[in-house]
């Protein structure tokens, strides 16, 4: 299975800020998926990053507000662009590529907008 | 569109208890489905993977089954311990590599 590497672990940022969160994979993938996990709740699919192309957003999500890279098959990053409380969640990162265990996840980062 | 239930929200038991976590989706054309632990503020850790051609899969004191005609999965862990409190997330994936749709988790607390 994949090794993702994510980073920040964790932030706390000011309203209006903007953050990038990197993922690095160690291996080649064609799809990584941004996902958002608001307390409380379950996680929600923000958009779907291919290499070489747009990433495609799901509902509710714009480009302007999450902007995504996806430079090589290896790495990808999220941008939470001009942050308001309501941005306070984790945001994780994972490869469209089944293992024996299955899909595989970053370990996450927890924002904080204050 | 997909849609994942997850029974119940919340559990919890003594330790020693073996206990059942149920997940349920609305479209049987799954290409698989898979069970994820979550410690507060975590990441995911995956437990079991079962493709749609399977009808279970096992690994230590956990068991996850698949009836997918049915459009049911259920979690079984054996003997729980005071470490397997978390939240407990079923997602299922409708082609290969495809995106995950996850159901909203069941927090289980493990009693000492």
């Amino acid at each position: 299975s994949a090794v993702i590497s994510q980073k920040p672990s964790r932030d706390i940022c000011q309203r209006g800020t903007s953050l990038t969160i990197q993922c690095q994979v160690d291996s080649q993938v064609t799809m990584m998926f941004w996902y958002r996990q608001q307390p409380g709740q379950s996680l929600t699919l923000i958009a779907t990053a291919n290499q070489g192309s747009e990433a495609t957003y799901e509902s509710g999500f714009v480009i302007d507000k999450f902007p995504i890279s996806r430079p090589n098959l290896t790495f990808s990053t999220l941008t939470v662009s001009n942050m308001s409380p309501e941005d306070s969640s984790i945001y994780l990162c994972s490869v469209g590529r089944t293992g024996p265990k299955g899909y595989t996840f970053g370990s996450g980062t927890r924002l904080t907008v204050v | 569109k997909q849609e994942v239930t997850q029974i119940p929200a919340a559990l919890s038991v003594p330790e020693g208890e073996n206990l059942v976590l149920n997940c349920s989706f609305t479209d049987s054309a799954i290409y698989n489905l898979q069970w994820f632990r979550q410690d507060p503020g975590k990441g995911l850790t995956s437990l079991l993977l079962i493709q749609s051609s399977q009808r279970e899969q096992t690994s230590g004191r956990l068991n996850a089954s698949l009836d997918k005609s049915s459009g049911r999965s259920t979690l079984y862990i054996a003997a729980s311990q005071p470490g397997d409190s978390a939240t407990y997330l079923c997602a299922v994936g409708e082609t290969s590599g495809s995106r995950l749709t996850f159901g909203e988790g069941t927090q289980l607390t493990v009693n000492p």
